[in-house]
């Protein structure tokens, strides 16, 4: 089957890093992206990967690997803005765009 | 702003009601998504319009009917829903083409908060 795994809940406290995981099987692979999404509102894309490596984007950066079916994104000198719900979602059929598998989505609370 | 819209944003109707939401995207895309969210569930996709044209239906109970009149608006008719059917319903849109190495990411409505009294 498909699958995307994302940790539930992170802490973390404001102007520190944290690294939030996703891990992923899927059939085929097209592109890994990252939404940001605050309570009540929509998501909000923040990157993509299909390339191995990391990929920065001002404070924010993304890694993946392909051969581990892994990613991460990076958020640097956290603010309190940043408390959050942070989906990963994978692209897994090559030629279409469309569908994505999205995970549960990862919940940080950036604390003073 | 992400340039789709999404009314109403809240929106109670009984079992027995009728009712639609809409969507509309200001971006020049040609696909455009309904999705449900629901708590401690991952997103779950349900159409997908391309040009126009209804491409994917994830097995989608027929008491949720969407129609696409053209490329910039999308509506899902609801009728005879039940309590299960509440959720966020969120509206996205996206360039469809053969992806390659690129992005063309999903942009997403403020959604619709559905209850089902």
């Amino acid at each position: 089957g498909q699958n995307i795994d994302q940790p539930t809940e992170m802490t973390a406290t404001e102007g520190a890093i944290v690294q939030i995981n996703c891990t992923y099987q899927t059939s085929g692979f097209n592109g890994l992206f990252w939404y940001q999404q605050h309570a009540g509102e929509a998501p909000t894309f923040l990157s993509y990967n299909v390339l191995d490596g990391l990929e920065e984007k001002g404070r924010f950066s993304s890694f993946l690997s392909r051969s581990k079916g892994y990613s991460y994104l990076l958020l640097k000198e956290l603010q309190m803005k940043d408390s959050a719900s942070y989906l990963c979602a994978v692209r897994g059929n090559a030629g279409n765009n469309r569908k994505l598998i999205w995970g549960l989505g990862t919940s940080l609370a950036v604390n003073p | 702003e992400t340039g789709v819209t999404q009314t109403p944003r809240h929106l109670v109707m009984g079992m027995t009601n009728k009712k639609s939401l809409k969507c509309e995207q200001h971006l020049g895309h040609n696909a455009m998504y309904w999705y449900k969210q629901s708590a401690k569930k991952p997103l779950e996709l349900m159409f997908v319009y391309s040009l126009e044209e209804r491409v994917e239906n994830n097995s989608v109970p027929s008491r949720f009917s969407p129609e696409c009149p053209n490329s910039s608006h999308l509506f899902l008719h609801l009728h005879t829903l039940q309590p299960e059917d509440s959720a966020l319903y969120l509206c996205a849109s996206s360039q469809n083409r053969d992806p390659g190495q690129g992005a063309y990411e999903q942009y997403f409505g403020p959604g619709t908060r559905l209850t089902v009294t």
